[in-house]
């Protein structure tokens, strides 16, 4: 298994530009996050799904999109890209449930994003 | 509403002496708690979790943290550090929901 996949792994945009951060897991996971992770902050969650079809916001939404057509993608998609933006950003999953396997969070490798 | 608070933005120890990071939680529900840790750009690893089964919980590489309800508290503690434990470390508490909600992270600097 390749677990969760992320690209680009670096990207530049320029202020109002578009892009769409990819993510796929091949471990038929339910439940999908994006996260972004600021200096000093943690990690913040931008949205989740619960499966295909379903998706929710999280604690900093705004400025951002998601879909959720398969159980194995969920991109993020960043309109009208913003310096506020510029984070590190994060995609996980999760199988679901309360068990010790069902809430293990699996991480990608991170997308390094300035808007300038 | 969950929320979590780390303490200690930065944490500094000498290789071989004990390590303490503090956390502390609020939570409407009975809480799940996390640690995780992530090494210099690396993507982050689940550490251990706490379940109601037991308040003192083991996890990988010699680290074990002990849930207290009555001070809200969830620290990270690990008998003896190695230079290789130099990293972030970040609490997650649950919803319940499959929602986790993560701290602002402690980095750990390990001296030889």
């Amino acid at each position: 298994n390749a677990g969760v996949t992320q690209t680009p792994k670096f990207r530049i945009l320029k202020i109002g530009q578009s892009m769409t951060l990819q993510c796929t897991q091949d471990m038929n996971h339910n439940y999908m996050y994006w996260y972004r992770q600021d200096p000093g902050m943690g990690l913040k969650l931008i949205y989740y799904s619960v499966g295909a079809g379903i998706t929710d916001k999280g604690e900093v939404p705004n400025g951002y999109n998601v879909s959720r057509s398969t159980t194995e993608d969920f991109p993020l998609r960043l309109e009208l890209a913003a310096p506020s933006q510029t984070s590190v950003y994060f995609c996980a999953s999760s199988y679901g449930g309360q068990g010790y396997e069902g809430e293990k969070l699996f991480f990608g490798s991170g997308t390094q994003l300035s808007v300038l | 509403a969950q929320s979590v608070t780390q303490l200690d933005s930065h944490v500094s120890v000498s290789e071989g002496t004990p390590v303490l990071l503090r956390c502390n939680y609020s939570s409407s529900y009975s809480p799940s708690l996390f640690w995780y840790v992530q090494h210099p750009n690396k993507g982050l690893q689940l550490l251990l979790k706490y379940t109601s089964a037991a308040t003192l919980v083991k996890g990988i590489n010699g680290f074990e943290a002990e849930f207290k309800k009555s001070e809200t508290s969830f620290h990270l503690t690990k008998p003896s550090a190695h230079m290789s434990d130099a990293a972030e470390y970040f609490c997650v508490v649950s919803d319940n929901f499959n929602k986790f909600y993560f701290g602002s992270g402690t980095k750990l600097n390990v001296k030889p």
